[in-house]
């Protein structure tokens, strides 16, 4: 069974900095491209941050260029997501999902994790 | 405000058939690039629902499915249900610069 833990979500005052981990297991994980997809309170999906299986092609929503780093531990089968700069507007609960193939452009998420929350508050 | 536009919200009786549209531009759907549905029931993760424009997993009723034409993508369901009650989400691509993008969302409600 696939399964996406999160952890690492917590209260963080603005131009903090926090980094969530996602645990991955139930898949062969140095196969599969992973992302990162937040959704603030009552708001929609946003699409953060996406990794391919050996780190070689990253992208970024504009949102959080030059304050977010995604990276991955395939032989700790693991997810990250390092948090600068943090504003308002980056309280969101974060979802850590996968793909079913290497790359992540144009393929689809085929599995999330339940998310881990991001408050950002002074 | 999303690049890709999705109605706030649609609504239908059961066993109608509703359809949810995502418009986008020149630079993602309109640049033929690939459009995946998510079905999103409130207070869970969201669920693949159509992948590659007109494509289903593994579980996912035939009433779902997926179109694209010039600019915009549209999800159809046929024979509403009471558990279809969710929220919609569209995603597409930019450039591989750019990234990925997700719809606003659409809230279906089963009358």
């Amino acid at each position: 069974e696939v399964q996406l833990v999160e952890s690492g979500g917590a209260s963080v005052q603005p131009g903090g900095s926090l980094r969530l981990s996602c645990a991955a297991s139930g898949f062969k994980f140095d196969d599969c491209a992973m992302h990162w997809v937040r959704q603030a309170p009552g708001k929609g999906l946003e699409w953060v941050s996406s990794i391919n299986w050996n780190s070689g092609t990253i992208g970024y929503a504009d949102s959080v260029k030059g304050r977010f780093t995604i990276s991955r531990d395939n032989a700790k089968n693991s997810l990250y997501l390092q948090m600068n700069s943090l504003r308002a507007e980056d309280a969101a609960l974060y979802y850590c999902a996968k793909s079913p193939r290497s790359g992540w452009w144009a393929v689809p998420i085929d599995y999330w994790g339940h998310g881990t929350l991001v408050t950002v508050s002074s | 405000q999303s690049v890709l536009t999705q109605p706030p919200s649609v609504s239908g009786a059961p066993g109608q058939r509703v359809t949810i549209s995502c418009t986008g531009n020149s630079s993602n759907i309109g640049a033929n690039f690939v459009v995946h549905w998510y079905q999103q029931v409130p207070g869970t993760a969201p669920k693949l629902l159509i992948y590659i424009n007109n494509n289903r997993p593994s579980g996912v009723p035939d009433r779902f499915s997926g179109s694209q034409s010039g600019t915009s993508a549209s999800l159809a369901i046929t024979g509403l249900q009471a558990e279809d009650e969710a929220y919609y989400y569209c995603q597409s691509y930019g450039s591989r610069l750019s990234g990925s993008v997700f719809g606003g969302g659409t809230k279906l409600t089963v009358l």
